[in-house]
């Protein structure tokens, strides 16, 4: 059974970073790209980052281009978000999931609330 | 960056009804389409991938389509548990963008 389940949320002051983390399991993790998306309180849905299987290219939309990084760690079957210079509206609830085109499995998500 | 223009907003239906939610794509995205389901609460699901074909386990009916640059998720006969927010998805180009999500409730 494929399981994706995301920790290290929090509430964090503007300007400061946090680092998310998603656990992986149930099925070969190097072989596939991951992504993170994100959903603003009572908003929709938005695709933050995506990885390829070796971790070699990244992919961002200009939101968070140079402020987020995604990266992987397929001897631990992990992925990451680092996230720096945050601002109010990074708040969301943050989702991994397994990216073949579609995104096929989620993660529960983990909540960040970015405020002072 | 493709912008993904999904209709209704909302939507009120009867139980066994036909529903019916569209997404219009900027340009052209082929097939790389997906629909999801998101519940009170709980994660999105996929529902809908390659604009047409179902994913595992979902039920026989929800179904996709396609004419031009214009998706199509249709419910056959809404049921209770078919109640939630759907989104689409194109996965053509990068930024990968959703439409804007459609709140289906029950009438």
């Amino acid at each position: 059974e494929v399981q994706l389940v995301e920790s290290g949320g929090g509430l964090v002051q503007p300007g400061r970073s946090l680092k998310l983390s998603c656990a992986a399991s149930g099925f070969t993790f190097s072989n596939y790209y991951m992504a993170w998306v994100r959903q603003a309180p009572k908003k929709g849905l938005e695709w933050v980052a995506t990885i390829s299987t070796s971790g070699s290219r990244t992919y961002y939309p200009d939101s968070v281009k140079g402020r987020f990084t995604i990266s992987r760690d397929n001897a631990k079957s992990s992925l990451y978000l680092q996230m720096n210079s945050l601002k109010s509206e990074d708040t969301a609830t943050y989702y991994c999931a397994r990216h073949v085109r579609q995104l096929d499995y989620w993660g529960q998500g983990v909540m960040v609330t970015v405020s002072s | 960056d493709i912008q993904m223009t999904q209709s209704p907003a909302s939507l009120s239906a009867s139980l066994e009804e036909i529903v019916t939610i569209t997404c219009q794509a900027s340009q052209d995205i082929g097939n790389w389409l997906s629909w999801y389901q998101q519940k009170p609460g709980k994660s999105p699901q996929l529902l809908i991938y390659g604009a047409t074909s179902l994913a595992d386990g979902v039920p026989s009916r929800f179904s996709g389509s396609r004419s031009g640059t214009q998706y199509s998720l249709k419910i056959s006969r809404l049921q209770v548990e078919d109640i939630g927010i759907y989104y689409c998805l194109q996965a053509y180009s990068a930024p990968w963008t959703f439409g804007g999500g459609t709140k289906l409730e029950l009438k």
